[in-house]
């Protein structure tokens, strides 16, 4: 059963940082890209990050670019996010999202953890 | 980058009634890789099609995606209870990848 649980949110001051972490199971986590999506209180998904099956490959929103760097070890099973600089308007809930292949065709999310609720503010 | 408008908004249906919800690309989605999700209050996102027809694993048949280009739709072809909720589109085939807006389908 793939299972994907987040951690590292909680209540953080304009301007500082956080590392996000999502550990994998269930499947063989070296074979699939990875994403985070977001989700802000009463509003919609946001697309933040993906990263390749290799993680030399990472691409980011423009709303996060130069701020968050998204990494994945391995060898732990274990997807990353870091953020810094952080910003009230990147309060959300963060979701770890499992790809749907190891390519370009795969940077969809097939299975979900339940989320960690990240809340910026002073 | 590629924006996304679902419509509409809200669709307030009757269980048994068919769904037909739109999302409207503002630039050709690459290779149809668009990914279509079901949300319920509280809960995480669920993949219900991805590749604009495939449907994902477990989903029931009811549920049906279709188009190519600009223009895609997701089809419930019988609503039952547990199908009212918010449904999202994705589309993957250029980064950033973007989602819409989000259409909720109520009970009438």
């Amino acid at each position: 059963e793939v299972q994907l649980l987040e951690s590292g949110g909680g209540l953080v001051q304009p301007g500082g940082s956080l590392r996000l972490s999502c550990a994998a199971s269930g499947f063989t986590f070296t074979t699939y890209v990875m994403n985070w999506v977001r989700q802000a209180p009463g509003k919609g998904l946001e697309w933040v990050s993906a990263i390749t099956t290799t993680g030399d490959g990472t691409y980011y929103a423009d709303s996060v670019k130069g701020r968050f760097t998204i990494s994945r070890d391995n060898s732990k099973n274990t997807l990353y996010l870091q953020m810094n600089s952080l910003r009230d308007e990147d309060t959300a809930l963060y979701y770890c999202a499992k790809g749907g292949s190891d390519s370009w065709s795969g940077y969809y999310g097939d299975y979900w953890g339940p989320g960690t609720l990240v809340t910026v503010s002073s | 980058e590629i924006v996304l408008t679902q419509s509409p908004g809200t669709l307030s249906l009757s269980p048994g009634e068919r769904a037909t919800l739109s999302c409207r690309a503002s630039q050709s989605v690459t290779g149809s890789y668009l990914a279509w999700y079901q949300q319920k209050p509280g809960q995480a996102p669920r993949l219900l099609i991805y590749g604009a027809s495939s449907r994902a694993t477990g989903i029931p048949d009811r549920f049906s995606g279709g188009g190519s280009g600009t223009d895609f739709t997701l089809t419930i072809s019988r609503l039952e209870p547990e199908d009212f909720a918010v449904f999202y589109c994705q589309q993957y085939g250029s980064s950033p990848r973007t989602f819409g807006q989000g259409t909720k389908v109520e009970i009438k």
